[in-house]
């Protein structure tokens, strides 16, 4: 069955160190994946996704994301976090040629000042 | 820029009462989607509709149904609300049926409703 695991459900870092936010699917064939954000009261806004190619993806607000097919993961990082990064994420995985997207459990993320 | 817009951010309503959550896209998009956010359970698909007055069951549409009757509009509807659908209610929209064609949904800001 397809299925998307955020393992970490809350995730705590300083302003300005790296942030890496892990994400690992499952699925059959070619996945399409997404990572989205959710700041506190709001809907979803995409980050960046992944259909082909280049499998090291840019994303808006200084974000990236790797795609590695051996591991089945889909690893979000931004080298530096600012406060404003406090947020939900949530990793997603379409299924080709369907409407239908499965998300994970979402990771929480607390900056420090 | 899509825009999707939830027409009520908070609703707090009774046990029993028929609730309207109304959605709308600006985009023409042929897709829509709605959505409930429970903390720990991520985002679980209710309904889909893929075109006017075409609708399919998502993973959880029992207490639920929709109407689509404009492509721009698309409604969830709770017959009798109970306190167990004390949620926040997401609707997104998407370009076309098939994901790789389009990629990404876009969200509203969703609704979160109380029944008590």
């Amino acid at each position: 069955a397809q299925s998307v695991t955020q393992p970490d459900i809350h995730i705590t870092v300083s302003e300005g160190a790296s942030l890496e936010l892990r994400c690992n699917y499952s699925y059959g064939a070619t996945p399409y994946l997404f990572w989205y954000v959710q700041s506190p009261g709001q809907g979803l806004q995409l980050l960046l996704k992944y259909f082909s190619g280049d499998t090291l993806v840019q994303g808006i607000k200084g974000f990236e994301a790797e795609f590695k097919r051996s591991q089945s993961s889909f690893n979000l990082r931004k080298p530096s976090v600012h406060w404003s990064d406090a947020a939900e994420y949530f990793c997603a995985v379409g299924a080709s040629g369907t409407y239908k997207y499965i998300f994970g459990t979402g990771t929480r993320l607390k900056v420090l000042a | 820029d899509v825009k999707v817009t939830q027409s009520s951010r908070y609703l707090v309503k009774r046990t029993g009462e028929k609730v309207f959550l109304e959605c709308v896209q600006d985009m023409d998009h042929e897709n829509m989607f709605w959505y409930r956010q429970d903390p720990g359970l991520g985002l679980r698909l209710i309904y889909f509709s893929y075109d006017v007055k075409m609708k399919e069951k998502g993973d959880i549409p029992e207490g639920y149904s929709v109407s689509r009757e404009k492509k721009e509009r698309f409604s969830l509807i709770l017959e009798s609300a109970s306190t167990n659908q004390t949620s926040m209610y997401l609707c997104a929209s998407s370009l076309d049926r098939r994901v790789g064609l389009t990629g990404e949904l876009f969200f509203g800001e969703g609704s979160r409703l109380t029944v008590l």
